[in-house]
């Protein structure tokens, strides 16, 4: 198993630009979910979902968009980037919506200029 | 919300030393996680327990709910050791809210 992967490992983008951050996973994990991790602070919930066609807000939801078509990938969206959405991004999966061993991909560091 | 604490934040030690890291949370949680992180790497999962104490190799983790706290131990620590290590905890109602993360402890192993 390939566990979770993430595209493209680095980004830069310029104030505006729109891109997709890709995420699957191979192990038929019903949860995903995106994170930030910036400087000095914990990981930060960005959106999640318990299943395909389910996805739900999270702490900092904020400029960012998903969808779960299948439940293999997880696509997290960036609409209009902007300097403070520079940030490392991890996504996760996990069997399900319980309290689950998490699987993280390697992570997406993206700058925005 | 649940407020999780680390400590210490940064943590030098010398080769086989004997190290502990602490973690304590404000509210009851279903689960708690003990994650480790390479510079510039992906986040890998060591522990998730919810009562007592789990050991794999040379890293124990332990948890006391009445207290609210949990301590990672590294016995006969190695450079190799060197990571950060993240503690997070899940929500009572389970995980449809995600985790909450503590900010990290810096761990470094001199040789």
């Amino acid at each position: 198993n390939a566990g979770v992967t993430q595209t493209p490992k680095f980004q830069v983008l310029k104030t505006g630009q729109s891109m997709t951050l890709q995420c699957a996973q191979d192990m038929n994990h019903e949860y995903m979910s995106w994170y930030r991790q910036d400087p000095g602070m914990g990981l930060r919930l960005i959106h999640y979902s318990v299943g395909a066609g389910i996805t739900d807000q999270g702490e900092v939801p904020n400029g960012y968009n998903v969808s779960r078509s299948t439940t293999e990938d997880f696509p997290l969206r960036l609409l209009s980037a902007a300097p403070s959405q520079t940030s490392v991004y991890f996504c996760a999966s996990s069997w399900d919506r319980g309290p689950r061993e998490q699987y993280f991909g390697p992570g997406t560091r993206l700058t925005v200029t | 919300k649940n407020e999780v604490e680390q400590s210490p934040q940064n943590l030098t030690a010398q080769e086989g030393e004997f190290i502990t890291i602490n973690c304590s949370y404000s509210v009851g949680i279903s689960a708690l996680h003990w994650l480790q992180q390479h510079p510039g790497g992906g986040i890998v999962s060591l522990f998730m327990l919810s009562s007592g104490k789990k050991k794999h190799g040379r890293l124990i983790a332990t948890i006391n709910i009445q207290e609210k706290h949990s301590s990672l131990h590294i016995t006969a620590s190695h450079p190799r050791d060197s990571a950060v290590y993240i503690c997070a905890v899940s929500s009572p109602g389970g995980g449809a809210d995600g985790l909450t993360f503590g900010k990290g402890t810096h761990l470094i192993i001199q040789p």
